[in-house]
């Protein structure tokens, strides 16, 4: 069955440290890719989204994100968080064909400390 | 603006006492779908709808029942909810048009079965 695997599910960071969050999928065919981030209390909103083309994709608030297709894999970096990147993170498939079903990663929490 | 509305934001019920959360999107997406947040497990699709009149299950549909009589309304019913339904749950919306198949959250609903 297709998933979405994030390697770390909580992350502490002291603030200006460097993030890399881990996203590998197992589906063999064409997809889109998404990170969704989701801040304490609210609703998901879009970072970034890699749909074709250049396989760095640059989002919102200084993220990043690089497919490398023969890995499965579309981590998520940012040079140097802010504590105003405390949030929930999540890696998300869409599989071509079907409905093009969306599939959600488990999420990672990240916390950024003062 | 263009978004994706749901109510309510909170909820607390008993069990067995059926219950209806609405979910209203103004940007005229054919897609619409239901998903549950559950810590750990990311979020998983309960029901989807490619458009009015159809709808199909997604991985969790038990215990839950859609309708979608309008584009914009794609309402979740909760016919007799037991404790294991508390959960956050999102509306979200798709524009397909655009091939890149982003998807819009709504706010979230909390709910709490007792």
């Amino acid at each position: 069955a297709q998933s979405v695997s994030q390697h770390n599910h909580h992350v502490i960071l002291s603030e200006a440290a460097s993030l890399e969050l881990g996203c590998n999928y197992s589906y063999g065919g064409t997809v889109n890719l998404f990170w969704y981030v989701q801040y304490p209390g609210q609703h998901l909103q879009l970072l970034l989204k890699y749909f074709s083309g250049d396989p760095l994709v640059k989002g919102i608030k200084g993220f990043e994100a690089e497919f490398i297709k023969s890995k499965f894999s579309f981590n998520l970096r940012k040079p140097s968080v802010q504590w105003s990147d405390t949030a929930e993170y999540f890696c998300a498939v869409t599989l071509s064909g079907g409905y093009n079903k969306l599939i959600f990663g488990a999420g990672t929490r990240l916390a950024v400390h003062p | 603006e263009a978004q994706v509305t749901q109510n309510p934001r909170y909820l607390i019920t008993v069990t067995g006492k059926k219950l209806t959360v609405t979910c209203s999107q103004n940007m005229n997406h054919e897609y619409m779908s239901w998903y549950r947040q559950d810590p750990g497990l990311g979020l998983r699709q309960i029901y989807y709808s490619m458009n009015v009149e159809v709808t199909d299950k997604g991985d969790v549909p038990e215990g839950y029942k859609v309708s979608r009589k309008e584009k914009r309304n794609f309402p979740l019913i909760l016919e007799s909810p037991s404790p294991n339904q508390t959960s956050l749950y999102f509306c979200a919306s798709r524009d397909d048009k655009t091939e890149t198949y982003e998807q819009y959250f709504g706010p979230g609903t909390r709910l709490t079965v007792t």
